[in-house]
């Protein structure tokens, strides 16, 4: 147990729909990150929340959002939906010092699939 | 484009035997290179990792190695057990604008025979 929780486990809405992935990090991590892993892909990087603040954009669509609140919980919210938006979810936390390495801990995902 | 490659999607092996599983990148200005593991349903777990300064880091039965004249780094099992059967993510970390980012390689399959 990495520590980092998501909410829902699996999700399935059809296309057009709007739905909001939850994530709690690790006690005392400042930093969440979100991934997409496709079909036999890698993770690709979304996005990164540190302290309530956007950090980096990787790869992120213009339909998806994510924030981060005071309690440090984030959601992604993901809208328009479309096929090809059925994937894993996952979120990361690391305690993030500036210029320095963090370990990312992982939650065990959420499956979105969109029909 | 695909800055970290794992070439080979599955890999088999029998188990008491080393494993080595591979990962190359194009990007020289990634500080850290590191492993995951990832079982069913979970998610990535970290299993090991290397700075860009060093060649070599070992962890008890597993080893990564750094060619950074090469760009590629490689992670020894050994000896291999039936627990290490699962999909590893190589990754790569950058600081960008005072911001870490990973990238991962697409995984490789490691199945470990009795």
């Amino acid at each position: 147990d990495s520590g980092v929780t998501q909410t829902p486990k699996h999700l399935i809405t059809a296309t057009g729909q709007r739905v909001t992935l939850r994530c709690s990090p690790r006690s005392g991590d400042l930093s969440v990150y979100w991934y997409q892993q496709s079909l036999d892909q890698g993770l690709q990087f979304l996005i990164q929340y540190y302290n309530g603040e956007e950090r980096a954009k990787g790869n992120i669509l213009e339909r998806f959002s994510a924030q981060q609140f005071p309690d440090l919980h984030s959601e992604l919210n993901l809208s328009s939906l479309e096929l090809g938006d059925s994937a894993l979810y996952f979120c990361a936390s690391s305690p993030w010092t500036s210029g320095a390495y963090n370990e990312q801990f992982f939650g065990p995902g959420t499956r979105l699939t969109v029909l | 484009d695909q800055q970290v490659k794992q070439n080979s999607p599955s890999l088999s092996v029998q188990e008491g035997r080393i494993s080595i599983l591979n990962c190359d990148y194009t990007n020289s200005m990634f500080d850290y290179f590191l492993w995951y593991k990832k079982y069913p349903a979970e998610g990535p777990t970290f299993l090991i990792s290397i700075s860009s300064i060093k060649d070599k880091n070992e962890d008890g039965r597993f080893t990564v190695f750094l060619n950074k004249s090469a760009k590629h780094l490689s992670l020894h099992i050994v000896p291999s057990q039936p627990g290490d059967s699962a999909v590893y993510f190589c990754a790569a970390s950058a600081q960008d604008q005072g911001a870490q980012k990973l990238v991962f390689g697409q995984g490789t399959r490691l199945t470990i025979n009795p």
